[in-house]
């Protein structure tokens, strides 16, 4: 079974830089799991931020950036603002339409 | 425009059985990978069921057997028919659609399943 694991918290400042991971308890995450990342606020849909590892989805802002770091993928927001304060959940992609999400990062901006 | 409605949602008694509605506009549903993804209350998301374009589909185990996913191409719509409904199937039930990079492009606004006795 495909267990994703994100960090359950997260803190930055305003203006500050934070990056968050997306890992597998077996395995590397690598492009070939296209793996994507989605925003909630509380009450909200969720929204696709980016997507194919590093692919931003359109109307997301460019202080928004996917990469690979290691062996996990990763979201990084430089400059963060008080409305990026949400959650960040990461989709790992394993064919035919079968995904496995991670739990979730709640991330705080203060 | 895409948009995705979903309905249907509701009050159940463990046991009993529920279908769902996605009501899909501004493209075909029988032409994208059509997704079913759950939230329980408090907690994360999590994937439940994908329609793919030619028809197969594919289940989460917690609902393989229990659950299963279809369209209406007539109508343009998604279903999740949902039997033997469980108290943990608590949760708002979103419809999505595929992109062209295996994301979910779109997502509707969600539905709520409530199972209590």
């Amino acid at each position: 079974q495909t267990v994703v694991t994100q960090e359950p918290s997260f803190s930055v400042s305003p203006g500050g830089t934070v990056t968050l991971t997306c890992g597998l308890t077996s395995g590397s995450v690598s492009t070939s799991y296209y793996p994507s990342w989605y925003q909630q606020t509380p009450g909200q849909p969720p929204r696709t931020l980016m997507y194919s590892t590093n692919i931003r989805s359109s109307g997301v802002p460019d202080r928004f950036s996917g990469s690979i770091l290691g062996n996990r993928a990763a979201l990084t927001i430089t400059g963060a603002q008080a409305d990026d304060e949400s959650h960040y959940y990461c989709v790992i992609y394993m064919g035919r339409g079968v995904r496995v999400f991670g739990g979730g990062t709640k991330l705080t901006v203060l | 425009e895409v948009q995705l409605v979903e309905s249907g949602g509701g009050l159940m008694q463990p046991g009993e059985s529920l279908r769902l509605s996605c009501a899909a506009s501004g493209f075909t549903v029988s032409d994208k990978y059509m997704s079913w993804v759950r939230q329980a209350p408090g907690k994360g998301l999590e994937w439940v069921s994908v329609l793919h374009n030619g028809g197969s589909t594919d289940y989460a185990d917690f609902v393989k057997g229990r659950f299963t996913i279809s369209r209406d191409e007539s109508k343009n719509t998604l279903y999740l028919q949902m039997n033997s409904l469980r108290a943990e199937d608590t949760a708002v039930y979103y419809c999505a659609r595929d992109g062209d990079w295996n994301q979910i492009e779109y997502w509707g606004l969600g539905t709520l399943v409530t199972v209590s006795s």
